[in-house]
């Protein structure tokens, strides 16, 4: 059984800090999705990596994928307000879970102005 | 267009009604997906169809029943529910066999309560 290991599980920061959400697995995964979803709402999807060693970014957030394809990370630069919301990550998986996505546990990240 | 819409937004229902879940994607995706949600958790694997056939029932109770009428369309029939079954229900859609990965695009989801 493949599984996703995401920490921490809860942040809560002020404005304009950094953070670094992880995600971890002892499986390779042939790609790993990041999503964020407001409460009520359904989960946006913000970035899919699918090369080890990968490195992506979307403004200030930066996204990596282990060389292993095992573990990736989403780093936010200067947090602000509007990046509030639950990040999860989500690992596509091989063999009879092909296509399937494996979901991290999510982050509930709380930016306080 | 990268939409999944979903209708309806919100439902309440007793025990003993019959009621019907709604997703439609035009992105030319032939997977789609249900996933059940509660509060605070990631969400749960329900029903794959890909290409129009079920591909995937990860055991769920017979009291939810999956329909894809066709490639764009995707039902979920809803009878004799459980207060327990109260949960946000979203849609997916993917490219899955189609592409070289599988990325999941996620409707706004119906928040259901069940009294």
């Amino acid at each position: 059984t493949q599984l996703l290991e995401q920490s921490p599980q809860f942040l809560s920061i002020q404005e304009g800090e950094n953070l670094t959400v992880y995600c971890n697995s002892s499986s390779v995964f042939s790609s790993l999705q990041w999503y964020r979803q407001e409460p009520g709402e359904g989960p946006v999807l913000l970035v899919t990596v699918v090369t080890g060693g990968e490195v992506k970014k979307l403004k200030r957030l930066t996204f990596q994928f282990g060389d292993a394809r095992k573990d990736s990370s989403l780093h936010i630069t200067a947090a602000q307000p509007g990046d509030t919301g639950l990040y999860l990550c989500a690992g596509e998986g091989y063999g009879g879970s092909q296509g399937n996505l494996i979901f991290g546990k999510g982050t509930k990240l709380s930016v306080k102005p | 267009d990268t939409e999944v819409t979903q209708t309806p937004k919100h439902l309440v229902m007793g025990m003993t009604n019959k009621k019907s879940l709604k997703c439609e994607q035009h992105m030319g995706h032939r997977a789609m997906y249900w996933y059940k949600q509660k509060a605070k958790k990631p969400p749960e694997l329900m029903f794959v169809y890909s290409y129009e056939k079920l591909s995937i029932n990860e055991s769920v109770p017979s009291r939810f029943s999956p329909e894809c009428p066709n490639s764009s369309l995707l039902n979920l029939h809803l009878h004799a529910l459980q207060p327990e079954d109260s949960a946000l229900y979203l849609c997916a859609s993917s490219p899955r066999g189609q592409s070289s990965y599988n990325e999941q695009f996620f409707g706004p989801g119906t928040r259901l309560t069940v009294l």
